[in-house]
């Protein structure tokens, strides 16, 4: 499996300001996605990070919220914008390692605290 | 009905038994099916996955999928007070590389 590592750990944020997030893997992969895990609950996934081109969002998240980048085959960034005390959170990104079984290694995670 | 379910728990077994996690699923097309095991204050860690019907075997752990019931399980012999977390179930939906957790069993091993 990868070594992940994400940048912050945890961050405290003020109400309408904006936080990013950074995922580093140590060897290129294919695929990255970005979920959220918000407090009691289990993984949602925001988008899928795809190398040159645009995310794909899932339904219920949007670009201008979450704003992603992916500008090779080991980095990501997630932007959350205008943040909100809802916006608290624990932000995962993970590694899909294999085309056939579609299995995925997660990141240690940044635990966002909105004020 | 939800895509991935899973009972919440908490489960409790005595130390050394066996513990039983079921998990259900609902897309009929899903071809990959994963245990990921969370500490409190961590993140998910991979333990098993499987992807053929019946019994994979790993140490302690065992993981068994019946595609005809949309059914898997994991099943952890000699539990250890290590083992106490929150088991997650997910499932490789849409056809695609996308994976859909259940909300996770929390399970607790006791002396």
């Amino acid at each position: 499996s990868a070594v992940i590592s994400q940048k912050p750990s945890r961050d405290i944020c003020q109400r309408g300001t904006s936080l990013t997030i950074q995922c580093q893997v140590d060897s290129q992969v294919t695929m990255m996605f970005w979920y959220r895990q918000q407090p009691g609950q289990s993984l949602t996934l925001i988008a899928t990070a795809n190398q040159g081109s645009e995310a794909t969002y899932e339904s219920g998240f949007v670009i201008d919220k979450f704003p992603i980048s992916r500008p090779n085959l080991t980095f990501s960034t997630l932007t959350v914008s205008n943040m909100s005390p809802e916006d608290s959170s624990i932000y995962l990104c993970s590694v899909g390692v294999s085309s056939n079984f579609y299995e995925q290694y997660f990141g240690p995670g940044t635990r966002l605290t909105v004020t | 009905q939800k895509e991935v379910e899973q009972n919440s728990g908490p489960l409790s077994v005595p130390e050394g038994a066996i513990a039983s996690l079921n998990c259900t699923y609902s897309d009929r097309g899903s071809q990959s099916f994963f245990w990921y095991r969370q500490y409190s204050g961590k993140s998910p860690e991979l333990i098993m996955f499987i992807y053929s019907n019946g019994d994979k075997e790993d140490g302690r752990f065992t993981a068994q999928l019946n595609k005809a019931s949309q059914y898997v399980s994991l099943l952890i012999r000699d539990s250890q007070p290590s083992d106490s977390a929150t088991y997650l179930c997910a499932v490789n939906t849409g056809g695609g590389n996308k994976l859909t957790f259940g909300t996770g069993t929390q399970l607790k091993v006791e002396l």
